[in-house]
């Protein structure tokens, strides 16, 4: 595997079960994000881990929760999740510092019933 | 508060017409990188360029150009020649400082994207 590889690729849930975003990353990176792309709207960056610390909460409902066991790997676990809630969700990794580039995963898309 | 703005949403172009996408942006920072990202139908984003506030240069790559203009707070980009295979989402993005306690990282905030159709 190369880049930044994320499972699902689709995911239908409905607004009472509880599934689990998984990004990877195979670029040697200490930062990862994630990022929610909704409709006609702009990419809305929703969490921020740099050396599996989290430095960022953009806002985010507590509905959705970010874990990153090591600078690899990045979870969004997902709970009671509403409607409004589906879009394409992206995870990037950098390297640490200000300017540095982020690489994209396919994205996950999740619709919710 | 960062804001990028692409206010052009959709543009549709004839194989082989050149075709400049826009983006305007604004911050407080002085030291700041701008970003353009490809997204093609299968969604995954392709970095394309970084610049940093202090490089005003010009860059050109093959058939795609970019404009930094900080005296407007532009940087816009430019495909001569399209082609197909160019149809895709363009989007401009700021890089606002961030840091933590284990360092600084990237904040990347987001124009709304152009949609480029390139017919044949």
């Amino acid at each position: 595997e190369t880049g930044v590889t994320q499972t699902p690729r689709h995911l239908v849930m409905g607004m009472t079960n509880k599934k689990s975003l998984k990004c990877e990353q195979h670029l040697g990176h200490n930062a990862m994000y994630w990022y929610k792309q909704s409709a006609k709207k702009p990419l809305e960056l929703m969490f921020v881990y740099n050396f599996k610390e989290q430095t960022e909460n953009n806002s985010v409902p507590s509905r959705f929760s970010p874990e990153c066991p090591n600078s690899s790997h990045l979870f969004l676990h997902l709970h009671t999740l509403q409607p409004e809630d589906s879009a394409l969700y992206l995870c990037a990794s950098s390297q640490e510092g200000t300017g540095a580039e982020q690489f994209f995963g396919p994205g996950t898309r999740l619709t919710v019933l | 508060a960062q804001k990028v703005t692409q206010a052009q949403t959709e543009i549709s172009v004839v194989e082989k017409e050149d075709v400049t996408l826009d983006c305007v942006y604004e911050t407080r920072d002085t030291t700041y990188y701008l970003f353009w990202y490809k997204q093609p139908p299968s969604g995954e984003l392709v970095f394309l360029i970084r610049r940093n506030s202090f490089d005003e240069q010009n860059e050109i790559s093959g058939r795609y150009s970019w404009n930094f203009q900080k005296s407007t707070s532009s940087f816009n980009f430019t495909i001569t020649a399209s082609q197909v295979v160019d149809s895709a989402v363009y989007f401009c993005a700021l890089s606002e400082e961030a840091y933590g306690l284990t360092g600084a990282n990237s904040k990347l905030t987001f124009g709304k994207g152009i949609t480029l159709s390139v017919r044949p």
